[in-house]
C-alpha cells in the first residue's frame, strides 16, 4: 500500500492552523471495519510519539488542539493553534495491510 | 509504566550479522502482537517486521525477507531481531513498538553497517 503524505514542509506561525493530508493506494478500512491510519510526532533528536490511532482517536494526553478525519483511503491531521511544542516531523502509517507504511513527512516549521 | 529497552547495536561490517533485543515490562507481553520500525538518519520512519503475540507468525518488509528474523520469549518479554547478511543501506535506528497500538516505543538503538 501506497501512502502519499503532503506537503513535504509547512511552514507556520504560532496560533495558526496546520493541515497535513494522507493518501492511500488502497483502503484501509479492516474487515472487522475498522479503519488502521495513525499519526505520530517526531521532534529533533527524540523518538516518534503516538498522536492519533485509528484515523481519529487521541492517544492518552494528547491535547485536542489535534485532531484527525477522513475515511477509506483519505485522511487529514488538523492542528488547530500551533504551539512550540507541534513543530518537529508528522509521520501518517497504514496498519491495515502488511507491510505496514509510512507517509514521507512532513515538517512543521516555523515561518 | 510500560518500558521497552532496545539493546545490541553497534558497527558491524557488511555481509556480517546483528542481533538486536528488545526488553518489555510494564504491561503483559506475551497479549500484544510486536514491531520493530528504523530510521536510517536523516530519513523517515520505515516498519521492519512484526510478529504475533504467539509468535506463530510474522511479516517482513520485503528488503529485510530472507535476512531478518524477529523472534520472541515471552517467557522473558522480550523481542528479538536477528540480523544477517547487513548491507550499509540497513545502517538505522531500531525501535521496538508494540503492533498495531505503536503506543510505546523504545529509546532507539543504533545499527551502523560500513567497513
Amino acid at each position: 500500500v501506497l501512502v502519499t503524505q503532503t506537503p513535504s514542509s509547512l511552514p507556520v506561525s504560532l496560533g495558526d492552523q496546520a493541515s497535513i493530508s494522507c493518501k492511500s493506494s488502497k483502503s484501509l478500512v479492516h474487515n472487522n471495519g475498522i479503519t488502521y491510519l495513525a499519526w505520530f510526532l517526531q521532534k529533533p533528536g527524540q523518538l516518534p510519539q503516538s498522536l492519533i490511532h485509528t484515523v481519529s482517536n487521541r492517544f492518552s494526553g494528547v491535547p485536542d488542539r489535534f485532531s484527525g478525519s477522513g475515511s477509506v483511503s483519505d485522511f487529514t491531521l488538523k492542528i488547530s493553534r500551533v504551539e512550540p511544542e507541534d513543530l518537529g516531523v508528522y509521520y501518517c502509517l497504514q496498519y491495515v495491510h502488511y507491510p505496514y507504511t509510512f507517509g514521507a513527512g512532513t515538517k512543521l516549521e516555523l515561518k | 509504566e510500560v518500558q521497552l529497552v532496545e539493546s545490541g547495536g553497534g558497527l558491524v561490517q557488511p555481509g556480517r550479522s546483528l542481533k538486536l533485543s528488545c526488553a518489555a515490562s510494564g504491561f503483559t507481553f506475551s497479549n500484544y502482537y510486536m514491531a520493530w520500525v528504523r530510521q536510517a538518519p536523516t530519513k523517515g520512519l520505515e516498519w521492519v517486521a512484526s510478529i504475533t503475540n504467539s509468535g506463530g507468525s510474522t511479516y517482513y518488509r520485503d528488503s529485510v525477507k530472507g535476512r531478518f528474523t524477529i523472534s520472541r520469549d515471552n517467557a522473558k518479554s522480550t523481542l528479538y531481531l536477528q540480523m544477517d547478511s547487513l548491507r550499509s543501506e540497513d545502517t538505522a535506528t531500531y525501535y521496538c513498538t508494540r503492533d498495531p497500538t505503536f503506543d510505546y516505543w523504545g529509546q532507539g538503538v543504533m545499527v551502523t553497517v560500513s567497513s
